[in-house]
């Protein structure tokens, strides 16, 4: 069973300060995403990785860095964190082959921004 | 414009009734996947779906590329079911997906 595991699974942070959401995954799947949930929005794509030293910007990455050192961690970094962000986050890897690229999502990251 | 629109918004159904939960799309797509995600949860991969129609026990997916739609078909609804339906573009191969606003199912016994 594909395995994602998202740190922390709650935050507050305040306005103007960093903030690291971690993502690992136990699979070896090349591509690794960072998503945002928000009521009205559904789901929205900030950055997403092929693979270790690869990140690529996706429809709303404005505020948001992304960071993959390895094939198993992924991580979206907020450098100067805004109420705007407050938000769940999604992690999710998949092989990124194509036919069959099902994602594997963990459990979300719910940050509140004061 | 939104890419990719689900209807309807949400559902409300007695256990025992059926769902059709539909995805409309407006650009090209590689595939179609369809999630579903528990109040306050985390995301499941119900089906990946190029095209045609595939099953997974009383779920039913539909993909028809040349009219640009999806469904979902629940059928013989249960309490366990309720949830958000999200359906998914991958607009090209292995690459990034672009999802829909979902559909928050509500089953009641």
């Amino acid at each position: 069973e594909a395995a994602v595991t998202q740190s922390p699974r709650n935050k507050v942070a305040v306005t103007g300060g960093k903030v690291t959401l971690s993502c690992n995954q136990t699979n070896n799947h090349n591509n690794m995403y960072w998503y945002r949930q928000d009521t009205g929005h559904g789901l929205r794509l900030i950055h997403y990785s092929y693979g270790a030293g690869s990140t690529e910007k996706g429809d709303i990455p404005d505020g948001y860095k992304a960071s993959r050192p390895s094939q198993e961690n992924f991580s979206l970094i907020l450098e100067l964190a805004t109420p705007s962000q407050t938000s769940v986050y999604f992690c999710a890897s998949g092989h990124g082959t194509g036919s069959g690229n099902t994602l594997y999502f963990g459990e979300g990251s719910r940050l509140i921004v004061v | 414009g939104q890419q990719v629109q689900q209807s309807p918004a949400s559902l409300v159904l007695q256990e025992g009734e059926n769902a059709e939960l539909q995805c409309n799309f407006s650009t090209s797509l590689n595939s179609m996947q369809w999630f579903y995600q528990r109040p306050g949860g985390s995301l499941v991969s119900l089906f990946y779906n190029p095209s045609g129609t595939k099953h997974s026990g009383r779920l039913t997916s539909t993909t028809v590329i040349k009219e640009r739609r999806s469904s979902l078909h629940i059928s013989s609804s249960q309490t366990t079911d309720s949830g958000t339906y999200l359906c998914a573009l991958e607009r090209n191969a292995g690459a990034k997906l672009t999802f829909g606003g979902g559909t928050r199912l509500t089953v009641r016994p």
